[in-house]
């Protein structure tokens, strides 16, 4: 079946550049996302990308698709303390649904 | 962008007890609902996915007579959890999504269940 695979961890310093890491297997999926998630409450979406693209940007956020090796990362600029949370990397189908989720990667942000 | 309320936030029951939780949308007319648990570390889970008007369609491993799933109206989706054990207890996020070409699946604030 389709897998979502993320790190687990990520640490960072304030002001430093993340960089979020995401592969995913099937070579079908229409939509990739990323939500982020703070400690108990609901998925936030922070962004999503066609398949026929390779990079989206939006304010501080940057996201890279290289379809080929099935490999999409989130770019956060200036990382700040209140961008501590778990970020969940997100494949979907030609119709939106389906959703596969991976394993959410917790972003530590050091002051 | 659109919103989709869980209700409630969290809730305590006792064991044997049922739950229902909640989930609308508040601005637009939801064809489908999703549900969604969260175990502890790990990530999201699909449990079934609930159309307007029709039955639910469940995930392989989801014991359809324990979570009872109601799609009634275009705005409402209820999952109820029956005779709750303390293994039920976890994390359930809905999402909802119109039925225009629209590929954003908003998500509730999730509901946290504790069965003692």
């Amino acid at each position: 079946g389709e897998d979502v695979e993320q790190s687990l961890f990520l640490s960072v310093r304030e002001g430093d550049s993340s960089v979020i890491n995401c592969t995913y297997t099937d070579s079908s999926s229409t939509y990739l996302y990323w939500y982020k998630q703070e400690p108990g409450a609901g998925l936030q979406l922070l962004t999503y990308i066609f398949s026929n693209m390779d990079m989206k940007q939006d304010q501080r956020l940057t996201v890279l698709l290289n379809k080929k090796d099935k490999h999409l990362s989130l770019r956060i600029a200036d990382t700040q303390t209140g961008d501590s949370a778990i970020y969940f990397c997100a494949e979907a189908d030609n119709y939106g649904q389906n959703f596969v989720f991976g394993p959410g990667t917790r972003l530590s942000v050091l002051p | 962008g659109a919103v989709v309320s869980q209700h409630p936030s969290w809730v305590i029951c006792k064991s044997g007890t049922s739950v229902k939780i909640e989930c609308r949308s508040l601005d637009f007319q939801a064809t489908t609902m999703f549900w969604y648990r969260q175990f502890p570390k790990q990530s999201l889970m699909l449990m079934a996915t609930s159309n307007e008007g029709s039955k639910a369609t469940y995930e392989q491993g989801v014991e359809k007579d324990k979570f009872l799933i109601n799609h009634a109206s275009l705005t409402l989706s209820t999952l109820t959890v029956t005779s709750a054990h303390p293994e039920d207890s976890s994390f359930y996020i809905c999402s909802a999504r119109g039925d225009r070409e629209h590929t954003e699946a908003f998500f509730g604030q999730g509901t946290r269940l504790t069965v003692v």
